[in-house]
Parts: structure tokens; C-alpha cells; sequence
């Protein structure tokens, strides 16, 4: 079974530039979040893709867009970077059989290692 | 708005201690869930506690969710030096596929 990994590991970026992280997820798992964790807090929820659409945003502004592909791997893109982007990103993959489906089902998140990002 | 709040921030302990944290929030949950965090690493999602159950176990792990009180609580036994770790309790508001909003965490160091 192959987890969940993220690329690349670290990155250096000044502000106002682009940045596209990437992420595949853990084999058999349909759904990817992207989550942000600022040094010393806890992951904030940034977006969700589940079948190749945005499926639920956290409170983060539309410059924070992302993809999801066919074979569920993931793209987080940032535009014009400030500084107080500098964190810890975070993908997560799971499993979710949709709406419609039993109301109390849940499933854990995976988590990459994550990308650390600097914004200078 | 942060959905968990652990307590302690931090907890300082000797091998084999148990060590517990408390984790509050403030709006219904489908599910609570608690994760660990190595420095600079992903989370490792460690156990899963439904609304309508009242505790749970896994191996030294215990954790009890007391909804009439928002609350939860993380039980680990006879501790180890690689517990050492930052330790997040997150909640589901509804099944969503994985929108979880954490809490700040609780950094526990067990000293050799």
C-alpha cells in the first residue's frame, strides 16, 4: 500500500510569486484535502476535491485554488504569496462513498509529511 | 475558529507515567478524532470516536467524548520515550469526506 506523498519537501518563494505543491494519495482513496499549519497551531482546512471538484473551502481567499486528477493526485496552487503564507502544507487522503450514503460513516485522513513553504 | 482545544499545551512526563490530555470544543460533532504529529512530519491518525459512543480503546491508547460537556479525553498508558510528540484532537462536523478543524495541540515530551 503506498502512502500518501507530497512534493517537494521544502521550498523558498518571495512574495508575490506562484506556487504549485503537489500530492498523490494512498492507493484506494478518493477524496484529497489540503490543510495549513502555521508554525506552533494546529492544520487549518484550506479545500477539499472529491471527484475532480472542490467539495467544501475552509476560510482561505481565492488566490488558494487547487486540482485533483483523474488518478486522485492533487495540486495546491498559491498566487501572489505573502508572508503570512510561510507554513506547513499538508495533504490528506481518504476514502468517502459520497452523499447519499450512510450518514455515520467515517473514515481518517492520511496525511503526507507535508511541504514546507518560506515566504521571504 | 478552532473547533478543539487541548489542555495542557504542554506536558512534561517520566517513562511510564500515564499521560492524559483534554481537548474542548465548541459546536456538535459527528466524530472526534485524535491525531499525533512527530516535529516537522504529517499526522498519524491514532483513534476515532463517534458522537454517540462514550469511549474507546486501542492497544494503550483510551479516549472518552463527553457530549453534554463539548469534551474529550486522550489517555495514554504506560508511557515511552517515542510518544513523544505533538498531540491534535480534530472535529467532524458532519460527514464531509475530511473537513476537520483542530485544535492548537499538546506537546508532550517523555523524559527517559
Amino acid at each position: 500500500e503506498t502512502g500518501v506523498t507530497q512534493s517537494p519537501t521544502h521550498l523558498i518563494k518571495t512574495r508575490g510569486q506562484q506556487v504549485t505543491l503537489r500530492c498523490s494519495s494512498q492507493s484506494g482513496h478518493n477524496t484529497v484535502s489540503w490543510y495549513q499549519q502555521a508554525l506552533g497551531q494546529g492544520p487549518q482546512f484550506i479545500f477539499q476535491y472529491y471527484r475532480e471538484e472542490e467539495n467544501g473551502r475552509g476560510n482561505f481567499p481565492p488566490r488558494f485554488s487547487g486540482l485533483q486528477f483523474p488518478n486522485y493526485s492533487s495540486e495546491l496552487n498559491v498566487n501572489a504569496l505573502e508572508l503570512d503564507d510561510s507554513a506547513l502544507y499538508l495533504c490528506a487522503s481518504s476514502y468517502w462513498p459520497g452523499t447519499g450514503f450512510l450518514s455515520s460513516y467515517n473514515s481518517p485522513l492520511h496525511f503526507g509529511n507535508g511541504t514546507r513553504l518560506t515566504v521571504t | 475558529s478552532q473547533q478543539g482545544e487541548e489542555d495542557p499545551q504542554a506536558l512534561s512526563i517520566q517513562e511510564g507515567e500515564n499521560a492524559t490530555m483534554n481537548c474542548s470544543y465548541k459546536t456538535s460533532i459527528n466524530n472526534l478524532q485524535w491525531y499525533r504529529q512527530n516535529s516537522g512530519r504529517g499526522l498519524v491518525h491514532l483513534i476515532l470516536i463517534r458522537s454517540n459512543e462514550r469511549e474507546k480503546h486501542s492497544g494503550r491508547l483510551r479516549v472518552t467524548l463527553d457530549t453534554s460537556k463539548k469534551s474529550s479525553s486522550l489517555l495514554i498508558t504506560a508511557s515511552r520515550a517515542a510518544d513523544t510528540a505533538s498531540y491534535f484532537c480534530a472535529g467532524e462536523k458532519e460527514t464531509s469526506g475530511s473537513r476537520l478543524t483542530f485544535g492548537e495541540g499538546t506537546q508532550l515530551t517523555v523524559n527517559p
